[in-house]
């Protein structure tokens, strides 16, 4: 089974852009879709989209088109999540958690710890 | 935004036997996509509970089933016990999202 390691807590003003890695251990990392999903304070689960490493293209929620990049690189076994232009309500915790295969309506087995983006004005 | 609407929270006592309903649309769970639901234990990222709507991953109790009819689905959870306080979700791919959608979120007391 994958392991997800998060990259650290961060503290971003609004405005600007933050970055977070997933890098996968355990399994093989072109076998995997990974997808993001976010979770704001007391609040439920928010999918925001996704890649397929051996396939290319990213898939975004529309709610975060123009603002989210999502990347994959093989040779770091990593995945990334941008999102530009943060507001306060951005602030949550963001989770990667990975699908076993390509199928997108597949469940997310395995998950990150979670990074904490703090935004402030 | 959730999509799927659960119960805002449910409790029981030690033992007994607790449902969580999801009710979804013609775009999620009606069309046919597979329910799964994740639970969250305060603190700590989600973990895969129940998918494919029945099916449990391997290590989950056979507490916890899961079902699906028409534009709904549930999960319920039988004996329960003090380690089943959680949050719990239930999610499918939407159609019209072009990917998953979440349930609002349903936390699970036991009294």
């Amino acid at each position: 089974q994958v392991q997800l390691v998060q990259s650290g807590a961060e503290v971003k003003k609004s405005g600007s852009s933050v970055k977070v890695s997933c890098k996968t251990s355990g399994g093989t990392f072109n076998r995997y879709t990974f997808n993001w999903v976010r979770q704001a304070p007391g609040q439920g689960l928010e999918w925001m989209g996704g890649i397929i490493p051996v396939f290319g293209p990213p898939f975004y929620a529309h709610d975060f088109q123009g603002r989210l990049t999502i990347t994959a690189d093989e040779s770091a076994s990593a995945a990334y999540m941008e999102l530009s232009n943060l507001r306060s309500d951005d602030t949550a915790v963001y989770y990667c958690a990975t699908v076993d295969g390509y199928n997108r309506e597949d469940p997310l087995r395995a998950w990150g710890q979670g990074t904490l983006v703090t935004v402030s004005s | 935004q959730s999509v799927l609407t659960q119960p805002p929270s449910v409790s029981g006592a030690p033992g007994q036997r607790v449902t969580i309903s999801c009710s979804g649309h013609s775009s999620n769970i009606g069309a046919l996509y597979d329910v799964h639901w994740y639970q969250q234990v305060p603190g700590a990222a989600p973990k895969l509970l129940i998918f494919d709507n029945t099916k449990r991953p391997s290590g989950v109790p056979d507490r916890f089933s899961g079902s699906k009819s028409g534009t709904s689905a549930s999960l319920a959870i039988t004996g329960l016990q003090a380690e089943d306080e959680a949050d719990y979700y239930c999610s499918a791919h939407d159609s019209l999202l072009k990917g998953y959608v979440f349930g609002t979120g349903t936390r699970v007391t036991v009294l």
